[in-house]
Order: C-alpha cells, then sequence, then structure tokens
C-alpha cells in the first residue's frame, strides 16, 4: 500500500536554530501535503496546505515565515522550523493524498527544542 | 469552520467490555471521515475510513458509523482488550483533514 516516510523521527536542536522536517511519499505522487502540529492534550491542528509547484497555503496564527514549507516534487515535502524555540517543542506529522481523496499519514516527529 | 467533538475525553473501562466511542462534526459537507488510534510517543494509525456514500465500515472488533445528515460517527469497540488502551481521533475530511481532540481509553486489566 501507499506509505508516507517522514524523517527525522526524534529531533532536539539549540533554541536560535532550525531544523528541517522531510515528508516523502514512496510509491505515489503526491499532490497535495498538509502539516499538523499536536501540543500535549490537544488535538491534531492543520498547519498548512502544500500543492506541488506553489507556495502553501497558511492556516491562521501559523508564521509562514518561521515555518517554510517547500513541496519542490511530486514526492517530497519539506517543513523547516526556523529559528526554533522551546514553544515550537511540539509533534509534527505530515499527510499526502494522491489521487481520490485517500490520505496518507507519515509517522511523525517529535520535535523537542531546548 | 468545521469542528469536530469527542465525547467522553476520557473513558476507562474493565476488559471484555463493549463500548462507543462518539464524534460529532458540523458541517455535514464531508467526504470521509476517519477514525485514528494515536499511542503515546507514536504517530497515528488509521483504523477505520468511511466514506460519505458509506453507512458503516467493520474491521475485526471495531465497527465505525457515519450518520452524515445529523453530523456523528460512532467507534464501537467489542470485548475491549487492555492493549486497546490508547487515544482515539475521529477526523472529517472535505479539502484537510480536521480532527477532535480525542478520547483516551484505558482498559484495565
Amino acid at each position: 500500500g501507499a506509505v508516507v516516510s517522514q524523517h527525522p523521527s526524534w529531533v532536539i536542536c539549540k533554541s536560535g536554530t532550525s531544523v528541517k522536517i522531510e515528508c516523502r511519499s514512496l510509491d505515489f505522487q503526491a499532490t497535495t501535503m498538509f502539516w499538523y502540529r499536536q501540543f500535549p492534550k490537544q488535538s491534531l491542528m492543520l498547519m498548512a496546505t502544500s500543492n506541488e509547484g506553489s507556495k502553501a497555503t497558511y492556516e491562521q496564527g501559523v508564521e509562514k515565515d518561521k515555518f517554510l514549507i517547500n513541496h519542490a516534487s511530486l514526492t517530497l515535502s519539506t517543513l523547516t522550523v526556523t529559528s526554533a524555540h522551546p514553544e515550537d517543542s511540539s509533534f509534527y506529522i505530515c499527510s499526502a493524498s494522491g489521487s481520490g481523496n485517500t490520505i496518507y499519514f507519515g509517522e511523525g516527529s517529535w520535535l523537542t527544542v531546548v | 469552520k468545521q469542528e469536530v467533538t469527542q465525547i467522553p475525553a476520557a473513558l476507562s473501562v474493565p476488559e471484555g467490555e463493549n463500548l462507543v466511542l462518539n464524534c460529532s462534526f458540523t458541517d455535514s459537507a464531508i467526504y470521509n471521515l476517519q477514525w485514528f488510534r494515536q499511542d503515546p510517543g507514536k504517530g497515528l494509525t488509521s483504523l477505520l475510513l468511511i466514506q460519505s456514500s458509506q453507512r458503516e465500515q467493520t474491521s475485526g472488533r471495531l465497527n465505525a458509523s457515519l450518520d452524515k445528515s445529523s453530523g456523528r460517527s460512532t467507534l464501537y469497540i467489542a470485548a475491549s482488550q487492555p492493549g486497546d488502551s490508547a487515544t482515539y481521533l475521529c477526523a472529517v475530511f472535505k479539502y484537510a483533514l480536521n480532527f477532535g481532540k480525542g478520547t483516551s481509553l484505558l482498559v484495565t486489566p
């Protein structure tokens, strides 16, 4: 079946540095990818929607200059958290949509900013 | 804006009981609804996907129903086991997935 690979699974970075999270669709072309964030004891919240070859659409309250999303190919989207701070520590998860309405999820990335 | 509500927020049951988790959503114009399981420190596991034209889906001890017109879905777990302990999330999809806050389930031996 379709697989979405997300990397890294766990990352610890120093405050003020940037960290990149990759989301790859392994056996299908993902025209649309979604990035979500989940803080402890809260629901998953959509951060942005990215379509291959175009700028991402960010949800209200998400800083586009801080959370850079690149969807340069039909199999890869990246989320870069720039100048990370401890409050950015969270669970980030991507999902990808190919043909039809089926959504496939990556396994998620746990970010800890110290 | 789509709002998804899950009730109860937490549930503790003894092993062997049948249980029902509830999900409601405000905008019935959805393409599908999914139930996920989330274990601590892990990603999401998709349990059941119900297309908007379907009424229910079954997988093993799990049965999910969908009443799109009333904006409701239920996840029925039969003969619960300690290994079922996890957070269960409901999500509806139109242009993106909108998640509820989840139901934290604890099944005690």
